[in-house]
């Protein structure tokens, strides 16, 4: 499976948008790019996943590159509940192992 | 509704002395999964289970087994818990569909005096 590298954290003014880099240059083709995150003490909570187009849901977007070596999760509008470690896993279909990197800590500031 | 679920939340054993983690699942996913998550490390991946498949990841000690006796249900037994394995345990289901997200339980948060 391939590796993700991530900012060990960031912080974000609220009300702006938020944007989570992820880089996984050695992603193969079957390979989907999940982003999870987790808020202190909890388990943690799916976000959205991509394979290769752009994705949008309730809750964020994915913004995959052309060459899907990296990524980019947007929080459109973070609100202090979105302070949290943001995680981004690449899982090949199939395979059913989600391994973890180190994540990101955003914070989010008033 | 809570969908995946762990009992309890918080545990406590003696160092040594067997303990047994609970996982149930309301989803009727095939795979389930245990991890590991010591404090300010991110989720550390034990074992999961295709059905009644067991895949045990390489650097999962022999300490850690598991048991899953139907569907709904998984168990994390640790068979001498030792000061080290003082951690959260995270459970997570996911269907058999490859392009599926897992969805996790709150944790049990094991304390070894």
């Amino acid at each position: 499976d391939a590796k993700t590298t991530q900012p060990p954290s960031m912080d974000c003014a609220e009300g702006r948008a938020a944007n989570l880099p992820c880089n996984h240059s050695t992603i193969s083709g079957n390979e989907y790019v999940y982003w999870y995150r987790q808020i202190h003490s909890q388990g943690p909570q799916y976000i959205i996943h991509g394979l290769k187009n752009n994705e949008t849901n309730e809750m964020a977007s994915l913004i995959i590159t052309e060459d899907r070596k990296s990524s980019t999760l947007i929080l459109p509008h973070a609100t202090l509940r979105d302070t949290a470690v943001y995680y981004c896993i690449v899982s090949r279909s199939g395979t059913y192992k989600y391994i973890f990197g180190t994540g990101t800590r955003l914070k989010v500031l008033a | 509704d809570a969908m995946v679920i762990q009992n309890p939340r918080y545990q406590v054993t003696q160092f040594g002395k067997p303990v047994t983690l609970s996982c149930s699942q309301t989803l009727n996913h095939n795979v389930m999964y245990w991890y590991q998550q010591k404090s300010s490390q991110a989720p550390k991946l034990l074992f999961h289970y295709y059905d009644k498949d067991f895949n045990n990841e390489a650097d999962t000690p022999d300490n850690f087994q598991s048991r899953r006796p139907n569907t709904s249900f998984c168990f994390l037994d640790i068979r001498s818990p030792g000061l080290g394995d003082a951690a959260m345990y995270l459970c997570a289901t996911s269907s058999q569909d490859g392009n599926t997200e897992a969805f996790f339980g709150q944790g049990t948060r094991l304390t070894v005096v």
